[in-house]
């Protein structure tokens, strides 16, 4: 299995700012991945961290507001960008190892 | 991906089995069935996969019809601390990125 870590694991922000949040993985894995969880959700994917490339963002999720960074096979940052309070989730990356993702401990995000 | 459909909501007595129960009846002949759980506030956490064959390992087994259109996770000695939301995914096959979370069933195991 997969030992995921994410920094930080909550935050208060304010209303027009943005916010990097680290996942360090301690393998190296080849796909790395963002999902949102808002209040009382799901988990929705965001984007899939590739290494080497550009992330590949799912629908309705777009570059300029969460540049994600894959600069190794064991690291990776989402930017959550010009924050609302619509943004306030739970953030999750997770890491692909023998076909099963793991996930990490999340960000708790709060927008004010 | 495969839909995948749970009943929204299950309560067990503590000390014994919980048996979560899952649909898939789309599900291709190469895709496999995943069961993960997430506690309160907390990452989702990997329990069991399979693919066609009964799994078992230290946190769960995994029964899946001869039809492999439903499957069933059992928790065979469930405790307090096994409440948590249980999803059933099935992803397409080798794209196993692709986890799509519904809403799962909402387990409460009662003391």
């Amino acid at each position: 299995s997969a030992v995921i870590s994410q920094k930080p694991s909550r935050d208060i922000c304010q209303r027009g700012t943005s916010l990097t949040i680290q996942c360090q993985v301690d393998s190296q894995v080849t796909m790395m991945f963002w999902y949102r969880q808002q209040p009382g959700q799901s988990l929705t994917l965001i984007a899939t961290a590739n290494q080497g490339s550009e992330a590949t963002y799912e629908s309705g999720f777009v570059i300029d507001k969460f540049p994600i960074s894959r600069p190794n096979l064991t690291f990776s940052t989402l930017t959550v960008s010009n924050m609302s309070p619509e943004d306030s989730s739970i953030y999750l990356c997770s890491a692909l190892l023998a076909d099963t993702q793991y996930f990490g401990p999340g960000t708790r995000l709060t927008v004010l | 991906d495969a839909k995948t459909t749970q009943p929204p909501s299950m309560d067990c007595a503590e000390g014994r089995a919980a048996n979560l129960p899952c649909n898939h009846s789309t599900i291709s002949g190469n895709e496999y069935v995943y069961w993960y759980r997430q506690i309160h506030s907390q990452g989702p956490q990997y329990i069991i996969h399979g693919l066609k064959n009964n799994e078992t390992n230290e946190m769960a087994s995994l029964i899946i019809t001869e039809d492999r259109k439903s499957s069933t996770l059992i928790l065979p000695h469930a405790t307090l601390r096994d409440t948590a939301v249980y999803y059933c995914i099935a992803p397409r096959y080798y794209n196993n990125n692709d986890m799509r979370f519904g809403a799962g069933t909402r387990l409460t195991v009662k003391p």
